[in-house]
């Protein structure tokens, strides 16, 4: 299994630009998640989705935008790039089991806004 | 904001010594989450450990839990140059999938 797929893996953007970062998993989980790494802060939820058709927002979701078309794909939208936005992008899945189970996180994609 | 703090931010080691480091956090948890990001890749799942639990191993991994006191450590055992890595804890809540992190403690096995 590939498990949990994220493309690019870096990305350079202008200030203003968008685009897209892609996810995908293949193990058939209902819940997906983006986060941002900042150096020394850990983790920060972006976005989240319980499932297909289902998004809701995390603890830092301004600038950026989700949709939950399909089980397998969660892709995330910046909708006009700023450096604040700098930083690494994990997207995870998981089961959603509501007593806790383990999530499977992607390589991660670096983007660096200019 | 973030449920997880853990310590020490970074940790230096011999191989073969143990290593410890603690995680604190502030609300009611559901379950509380280890895992391991080695450099420049993602995080990789290590262990789970419930609220009704208060102790889990695997391998050369132990884990506790004091929800009263609201911690947890994680113990690694036997360091090999392998373990170097950051560590970071998760937290669970009740009703939801979301996990909250800390910013993890880089620990660093010295051959």
């Amino acid at each position: 299994n590939a498990g949990v797929t994220q493309t690019p893996k870096f990305q350079v953007l202008k200030t203003g630009q968008s685009m897209t970062l892609q996810c995908a998993q293949d193990m058939n989980h209902e819940y997906m998640s983006w986060y941002r790494q900042d150096p020394g802060m850990g983790l920060r939820l972006i976005h989240y989705s319980v499932g297909a058709g289902i998004t809701d927002q995390g603890e830092v979701p301004n600038g950026y935008n989700v949709s939950r078309s399909t089980t397998e794909d969660f892709p995330l939208r910046l909708l006009s790039a700023a450096p604040s936005q700098t930083s690494v992008y994990f997207c995870a899945s998981s089961y959603g089991q509501d007593d806790g189970t383990e999530a499977f996180f992607g390589q991660g994609t670096r983007l660096t806004v200019v | 904001s973030q449920q997880g703090e853990e310590d020490p931010q970074a940790l230096s080691i011999q191989e073969g010594e143990n290593a410890t480091m603690n995680c604190s956090y502030k609300t009611s948890i559901n379950n509380l989450q280890w895992y391991r990001q080695n450099s420049g890749r993602g995080l990789v799942h290590l262990i789970l450990i419930r609220s009704n639990e208060r102790e889990k191993h695997s391998g050369r991994l132990r884990v506790t839990l004091d929800t009263s006191k609201k911690s947890s450590s994680l113990l690694i055992t036997a360091s090999r140059a392998a373990d170097t890595a950051s560590y970071f804890c998760a937290t669970g809540g009740s009703n939801d999938y979301k996990l909250s992190f800390g910013a993890g403690t880089t620990v660093t096995v010295r051959a």
